[in-house]
């Protein structure tokens, strides 16, 4: 069973401070990893896309890929109450790089 | 650009009542497409996808169809709704060809079955 983990949180971080989201990953041959962000009864979002390890920065987001522990990570500096949101954590599946396995999501709470 | 349409954006049906969603997809060819359902607090589930007309893929075995008639339209279809497909049904797109490239979601369809 290919799988893709986050916690549940809520996570609650103030304004301003640093919110880290983590995801782990059981596919060993999965590829590309994309964050999504998925407010309150709305569709996803893209946020981010990482393939290589290491980081990749996109304004206050930043995508930290480690294949080799399965960690894939999403920092959001200067966070923001519009931040507040669920995101999900996605990669490839190694039977069909078509499809995405997604994972539960993690609420981020970012509090004024 | 790219744009992607769904609709309706809300739907109450009783059970046993048929379906059908549809999904467009503008500004681009031969997109690879998919159904994705998502219960209340719960992760995206893929349900179907397809890589070219005529050509679907499923994923979970259920009472939910889809097809492709043309390129760029995508559409779910059930002869008998259940208490169980209730959610939030989202279309996607992504370019064809490539493992590496995001998925894009239309604004969805929150389906409630009473």
């Amino acid at each position: 069973q290919k799988e893709v983990e986050q916690n549940s949180g809520p996570l609650s971080v103030p304004e301003g401070a640093i919110a880290s989201l983590n995801c782990t990953y059981s596919d060993r041959g999965s590829q590309s990893f994309f964050w999504y962000r998925q407010y309150s009864g709305k569709s996803p979002e893209l946020i981010m896309f990482i393939y290589s390890n290491g980081d990749k920065e996109d304004g206050r987001f930043t995508a930290q890929l480690n294949k080799a522990s399965q960690y894939v990570s999403l920092l959001i500096r200067d966070s923001q109450p519009s931040d507040s949101a669920t995101y999900l954590c996605a990669v490839t599946a190694q039977d069909s790089s078509y499809k995405l396995i997604f994972g539960s999501g993690t609420r981020l709470l970012v509090r004024p | 650009s790219q744009t992607i349409h769904q609709w309706p954006a809300t739907l109450v049906q009783p059970v046993g009542s048929p379906l059908s969603l549809e999904c467009t997809v503008e500004g681009t060819s031969n997109p690879n497409l998919y159904w994705y359902r998502q219960a209340a607090g719960r992760g995206l589930q893929l349900l179907f996808y397809s890589v070219g007309i005529g050509q679907i893929s499923s994923e979970v075995p259920q009472n939910l169809s889809a097809s492709r008639p043309q390129d760029r339209q995508f559409i779910l279809s059930s002869k008998k709704l259940l208490l169980s497909d209730s959610g939030f049904y989202l279309c996607a797109w992504k370019i064809s060809g490539t493992g590496d490239q995001p998925q894009h979601f239309g604004d969805g369809t929150r389906l409630s079955i009473l």
